[in-house]
């Protein structure tokens, strides 16, 4: 069965500091995995996507990396500010079957100034 | 402007009625999603439409119905079927199945 395991579930950090959200992922075959920042009461909005090719791309303070091998992406926020605060959502497409893609339960994130 | 939308935004009806929610994109996209999200859980696929005129049944599609028959519209009917429809519900666009999708705002529905 496909799944993607976020962690950690929250994480609550000071403005400036820097971050590292995880996701785990069993889908296969693997197309791409894409992060979505999710502001409370709004819509997912897509920050990058990640091929298999792929091992960083970068979106102004996000940065994100994708181990393949081992089926782990990270996401890396620089320089926290308050409109950092959102719920991350990791979101895995499968290559083979349906193409319906595989979301995480995301990780809330809280910047206090 | 192009893009996804949802409405409304707020919606609260009584146990047992059908309750319809609507959404329209104006994006020309081909697919069009409906999700259900509840707080700490994922994203859930409700029913997902290739192509006007088509739609698939998701995870969780017991007790929702769809229709779509225009491209830019793919309403949502919560049935009275659904025994916990209180949930915050997603719409999304994307020109192919396998491509980026675009969310609209989100429409949360409260049943008393």
């Amino acid at each position: 069965k496909n799944q993607v395991e976020q962690s950690p579930q929250s994480l609550i950090i000071l403005e400036g500091k820097n971050c590292t959200l995880q996701c785990n992922y069993t889908v296969s075959p693997f197309s791409n995995l894409r992060w979505y920042k999710q502001d409370t009461g709004r819509g997912p909005v897509s920050l990058t996507i990640m091929t298999f090719s792929e091992n960083t791309k970068s979106n102004g303070r996000y940065t994100a990396t994708l181990d393949a091998d081992t089926k782990q992406s990270s996401l890396h926020i620089t320089a926290s500010q308050l409109s950092d605060s959102a719920s991350y959502i990791c979101v895995v497409r499968s290559s083979g079957g349906s193409y319906i893609p595989t979301f995480g339960r995301g990780t809330s994130l809280i910047v206090h100034p | 402007d192009g893009g996804i939308t949802q409405s409304p935004k707020y919606l609260f009806r009584k146990e047992g009625q059908n309750v319809t929610l609507s959404c329209e994109q104006n994006l020309n996209h081909d697919a069009m999603y409906w999700y259900r999200q509840d707080p700490g859980q994922g994203l859930r696929l409700i029913y997902y439409s290739q192509i006007v005129n088509d739609f698939q049944k998701g995870d969780i599609a017991e007790g929702y119905s769809v229709s779509r028959e225009k491209k830019e519209s793919f309403p949502l009917t919560v049935t009275s079927a659904q025994k916990n429809p209180t949930a915050f519900y997603l719409c999304a666009s994307s020109i192919g199945v396998n491509t980026e999708a675009f969310f609209g705002q989100g429409t949360r529905l409260t049943v008393v």
